[in-house]
């Protein structure tokens, strides 16, 4: 089975511009988490879906962040403008929602660096 | 605030020798303990922990939870190279259904030839 997919896998943009990262869960897989590490900091939780539903975003940082899951299948976290601190890696992990216990899945992560 | 410490957050062995990585926590209504390797990408599922006492293992890699001391150990015995990596240990807690993960800072194991 093919693992979770995250696309840029690197993004370099400038303050102030807008920037999509997109994440293709596990086929079937309900739950969809973002995550976040800036530098030097543990990984940090951004939000939760359960299928197209936000089911917990509460470690969202401000408005410019939004993510949307349209139809229950891939993702995406836009940021807009982006900001110097926004800088580190986006990491998406997906899970079943039968096995809510079992460890969830990450991608590779996308690398922002914002200049 | 919930919260994860892990500790040490670096260590440097030879090959061979037998470590021991620590993760302490502070978390509201403790669902589970997971642990994570993470080499140059995508951190990977090694175990998930729920009860107190009962070890978990595979291979070389064992853990144990231990609720009443709030934290848990990884332990790798002879080791290899190819155990460099961070690992990373995380704790799901908080509402009923409530999925997310708090981390810690992670371990940075180095394993020299």
């Amino acid at each position: 089975e093919a693992g979770v997919t995250q696309f840029p896998s690197h993004s370099v943009i400038e303050k102030g511009q807008t920037v999509t990262l997109r994440c293709d869960p596990i086929s079937g897989h309900d739950n969809l988490y973002w995550y976040r590490r800036v530098m030097g900091k543990e990984i940090k939780f951004l939000l939760h879906f359960v299928k197209e539903s936000k089911q917990d975003e509460s470690g969202m940082p401000n408005n410019r962040f939004l993510a949307e899951r349209t139809g229950g299948t891939y993702s995406t976290l836009k940021v807009q403008p982006a900001e110097l601190e926004d800088s580190g890696v986006y990491f998406c992990a997906s899970s079943q929602e039968k096995q809510p216990n079992y460890g969830y899945t990450f991608g590779s992560g996308t690398r922002l660096t914002v200049v | 605030e919930d919260k994860v410490v892990q500790s040490p957050l670096s260590l440097v062995v030879h090959e061979g020798d037998t470590v021991t990585l620590n993760c302490s926590y502070e978390v509201t209504n403790f669902r589970s303990l997971l642990w994570y390797k993470q080499e140059k990408k995508a951190p990977t599922f090694l175990f998930m922990l729920t009860s107190s006492g009962i070890e978990k293992k595979s291979g070389r890699l064992s853990s144990i939870l231990d609720k009443k001391e709030l934290s848990s150990i990884l332990n790798i015995t002879a080791t290899q190279t190819g155990d460099s990596a961070i690992y990373l240990c995380a704790v799901r807690g908080g509402i009923q259904g409530a999925q997310k993960l708090v981390f810690g800072q992670g371990t940075r194991l180095t394993i020299n030839p």
